[in-house]
């Protein structure tokens, strides 16, 4: 167990509908990141909150946003969702400070 | 931005042979190389990692190295067991991390 909690576990919607993830990170770490992972792909890098402040982008869709919020957990939130958004989506967390990174148990959205 | 390359893709090994996974990255200012191991429908879990200060790092029969005029490194994994069988994520980091695209190993009794 990493110490960074996910809810929910899985999550299945509908096209069009919006979700919202949350992850809370390890205690101490100010260092929120999300990544997505499609069935056998990797991991790609969405989004990096800092002390609740927006801190690195990478391929985050327009359709897609986050927060991190003053007790320190994130929020993922997605919207408008599409077929091709069914995928793991984890979040990890990292010591200020330093870039190890601890993931979650992750979250697995299926969209129908 | 950080772009990562990471050969080969599959790799299948006998129990007790060794196994080499490389990876290429493009930034030079990167300076934090980790190593995940992902078991199917788990977390990425970290198994190593080495800092741009260093060459080599070795834990029991996992070691990775680095070259940074080359940019590329490398884990090295001995005397593999079938529970070594998972995919195997290399990543390059300065700020944000880029991870490369996985290796699946499959260590066969």
């Amino acid at each position: 167990d990493s110490g960074v909690t996910q809810t929910p576990k899985h999550l299945i919607t509908a096209t069009g509908q919006r979700v919202t993830l949350r992850c809370s990170p390890r205690s101490g770490d100010l260092s929120v990141y999300w990544y997505q992972q499609s069935l056998d792909q990797g991991l790609q890098f969405l989004i990096q909150y800092y002390n609740g402040e927006e801190r690195a982008k990478g391929n985050i869709l327009e359709r897609f946003s986050a927060q991190q919020f003053p007790d320190l957990h994130s929020e993922l939130n997605l919207s408008s969702l599409e077929l091709g958004d069914s995928a793991l989506y984890f979040c990890a967390s990292s010591v200020q400070g330093t870039n190890e990174q601890f993931f979650g148990p992750g979250t697995r959205l299926t969209v129908l | 931005g950080e772009n990562v390359e990471q050969h080969p893709s599959t790799l299948s090994v006998q129990e007790g042979d060794s196994a080499v996974i490389k990876c290429t990255y493009s930034d030079s200012a990167s300076n934090y190389f980790p190593w995940y191991k992902q078991e199917l429908g788990k977390r990425p879990q970290l198994i190593i990692d080495i800092r741009s200060n260093v060459g080599e790092k070795k834990d029991q029969r996992i070691a990775v190295t680095l070259n940074k005029t080359a940019k590329h490194f490398s884990l090295h994994i001995t005397e593999t067991q079938p529970e070594d069988s998972a995919v195997y994520f290399c990543a390059a980091s300065r700020n944000d991390m880029r991870f490369g695209a996985g290796t699946r190993l499959t260590v066969k009794p």
